[in-house]
């Protein structure tokens, strides 16, 4: 079964607005990773946030963990065109198995 | 580190022929995966191994379907009379099990159409 389940299944914001996607899974966890895919290209890892964390920030990327409510968050500030891709979350509890993931479109 | 290679990129095949896709991981990987992603889904995940043990493989993975890691590096999938359904990118991804916070590493995949 899957682990990490991402909404909305999809996402239109224009540029320079902030895009949230979010992510529940079903196991107790040690961390969770969020990962980008951009069209007919493999993943690429972006954030991973350990169980014991409830923030973490990269760049323009922020991430939460709510381990009690089995949930995770990813923002994107000020987004860009470029941002326009899938993105997915897994954990390893259940063999990385990843979601359908969050299209996101970010219009110029 | 020249990252996860998969070989070929693309292929096409007529039904019931069979086809193999090889992947390279990141040298000093243990683990490796293979998912395969039909357009507009996620990766679904198909198997994978710790060095050369396959440790798990999804039930949705018909017989037709084979895997091999021989030496605990790179590592091949076979898929025997191929069907249009097998049509689709089959990804291959490495990570240092046991280390800790160590994410996948993805090759860009094998698109794969049977026609």
């Amino acid at each position: 079964s899957q682990q990490g389940e991402e909404d909305p299944q999809a996402l239109s914001i224009q540029e320079g607005e902030n895009a949230t996607m979010n992510c529940s899974y079903k196991t107790s966890i040690n961390n969770l990773q969020w990962y980008r895919q951009n069209s007919g290209r493999g993943l690429v890892h972006l954030i991973l946030i350990r169980s014991n964390e409830r923030e973490k920030h990269s760049g323009r990327l922020r991430v939460t963990l709510d381990t009690s409510k089995k949930s995770s968050s990813l923002l994107i500030t000020a987004s860009r065109a470029a941002d326009t891709a899938s993105y997915f979350c897994a954990t390893e509890e259940n063999d990385m198995r990843f979601g359908a993931g969050t299209r996101l479109t970010v219009k110029p | 580190d020249t990252g996860v290679s998969q070989d070929p990129r693309h292929k096409i095949t007529k039904r019931g022929q069979n086809v193999t896709f090889r992947c390279d991981p990141i040298s000093e990987h243990n683990r490796l995966y293979w998912y395969r992603q039909t357009l507009g889904q996620g990766p679904e995940f198909l198997t994978y191994f710790q060095n050369e043990a396959q440790l798990e493989k999804s039930r949705l993975l018909s017989d037709r379907f084979s895997a091999e890691r021989p030496k605990g590096s790179f590592s091949t999938l076979e898929i025997q009379r191929t069907e249009q359904g097998d049509s689709a990118m089959y990804l291959c991804a490495s990570t240092s099990a046991g280390t800790g916070d160590s994410p996948l590493h993805f090759g860009n995949g094998t698109r794969l159409t049977v026609t």
